[in-house]
């Protein structure tokens, strides 16, 4: 089993959804976690990170459910710029991140 | 403000010739150094981090390795390169209280 899982996608959404991508992990030791946005054949850049239960910034709101061991991200008002692979982070222990295979993102016109 | 830089942006080499990549970054001291691994449509694999000058530790065994000569700089190296290493090469950086991760524009390396 893998320690970060997510569903690969891709999710298609038209412009103006909200779209919810979800990931579990698997280390009950997970102190934090983090969400990246990675553009195609580029570096992954930080989008949010989560700390305690949630967090929220602008239209992205990210929720972390520690006694099921999830982590939602939640984008709405959907715009074209959001298509992306938004990549699940989770930190086991001494700044070792986790990576999730990440979930792909299509914003249709 | 903190920066990294990763050189070359994309490098071609046939196999069994060395590898040489380089990772600075700027406006930060003691910073932790990563070097990670995406190959095609695949997820981020760790190969080495670093918390201080000449500290390397490896999290798979490869024919790769890492130094850090410099507090800021990191590299990664190969003596004989394998068709398998092809991939998208990450550098990353970590410091201070937090343990958010920052990455480089990365290399993108096609061994034929």
């Amino acid at each position: 089993r893998k320690e970060v899982e997510q569903d690969p996608g891709p999710f298609n959404v038209p412009e103006g959804a909200t779209v919810a991508f979800n990931c579990t992990y698997s280390n009950s030791a997970s102190q934090s976690f983090f969400w990246y946005r990675q553009d195609c054949r580029k570096e992954p850049k930080l989008l949010m990170s989560v700390y305690s239960s949630g967090n929220e910034d602008g239209r992205f709101t990210a929720q972390l459910n520690r006694a099921s061991q999830y982590i939602s991200l939640l984008i709405r008002d959907s715009k074209l710029s959001d298509s992306a692979t938004y990549l699940c982070v989770a930190n086991n222990a001494g700044n070792m991140l986790t990576f999730g295979g990440g979930t792909r993102l299509m914003v249709k016109p | 403000s903190q920066t990294i830089h990763q050189w070359p942006a994309t490098l071609v080499q046939p196999v069994g010739s060395p590898l040489s990549l380089e990772c600075t970054v700027e406006g930060t001291s003691n910073p932790n150094l990563y070097w990670y691994r995406q190959a095609a449509g695949r997820g981020l694999q760790l190969l080495f981090y670093s918390v201080g000058i000449g500290q390397i530790s490896s999290e798979v065994p490869q024919n790769l390795s890492a130094s850090r000569p410099q507090d800021r700089q990191f590299i990664l190296s190969s003596k004989k390169l394998l068709l398998s290493d092809s991939g998208f090469y990450l550098c990353a950086w970590s410091g201070g209280v937090v343990d958010e991760q920052y990455f480089g524009p990365g290399t993108r390396l096609t061994v034929t």
